[in-house]
């Protein structure tokens, strides 16, 4: 099974600035999806951010941005201009390409908005 | 908007007891899942079915068995429920063929087993 480590267990940052959160995976594939998810508390598991292997252009989605970097397989998530509804456990997780169904997750980092 | 729905969102039952998790998808998805979340572990997967009456072992199926009779409901049956299986336990779904496409959770339920 692929490994994804997420180092930073938890991230505190100050509303209105950047905070970004890393994400290294372990595979021997060359064609995958890497995916970020955000769990506010009590409430249900989203999907933020999505990145395909072949595509060299980092993925954005309006505050949201990815730093693919393919040959040391690492994938962080910038939130930049943070509101305090960011506030969440963001999860890093992994999918190869040859299946469609088994998500690998890291362990997660939580995310904390100073006001 | 999908909607992925769980029975319970909490739920305390007794070592040894028979424990039944539902969950149900409104999008017509091929596949659903269910995940056990644990503190500083992350998601992991103990079983999957990409149809009905069909199932696949994920990382950790130890202890637990499920039920897919109808294509929205998906079943976790925990046989002898045991302590070491307190856990938020999510169910997901998606579209089979669309490698790329998300999967969609519900929201979850918290079982703790006494």
């Amino acid at each position: 099974a692929q490994t994804v480590t997420q180092s930073q267990p938890e991230m505190s940052v100050q509303e209105a600035e950047t905070v970004t959160l890393s994400c290294t995976y372990d595979t021997s594939e060359s064609d995958y999806y890497l995916f970020w998810y955000k769990q506010p508390p009590s409430r249900q598991m989203i999907l933020v951010i999505r990145q395909e292997a072949y595509k060299q252009q980092n993925a954005t989605e309006n505050r949201f941005s990815v730093n693919f970097q393919k040959a040391a397989k690492s994938f962080s998530l910038k939130i930049s201009d943070s509101q305090l509804g960011d506030a969440a456990m963001y999860f890093c997780a992994y999918r190869s390409a040859t299946n469609d169904y088994k998500l690998s997750f890291g362990a997660g980092t939580t995310v904390t908005v100073r006001a | 908007d999908v909607k992925v729905t769980q029975s319970s969102r909490y739920l305390v039952k007794r070592t040894g007891e028979k424990v039944f998790l539902e969950c149900v998808q409104d999008m017509d998805h091929e596949n659903m899942f269910w995940y056990r979340q644990d503190p500083g572990l992350g998601l992991r997967l103990i079983y999957f079915s990409y149809d009905v009456k069909m199932k696949e072992k994920g990382d950790i199926p130890e202890g637990y068995s499920v039920s897919r009779e109808k294509k929205e409901r998906f079943s976790l049956i925990l046989e002898s429920a045991s302590t070491n299986q307190t856990s938020m336990y999510l169910c997901a779904s998606s579209l089979q063929g669309r490698i790329a496409d998300t999967q969609y959770f519900g929201p979850g339920t918290r079982l703790t087993v006494l």
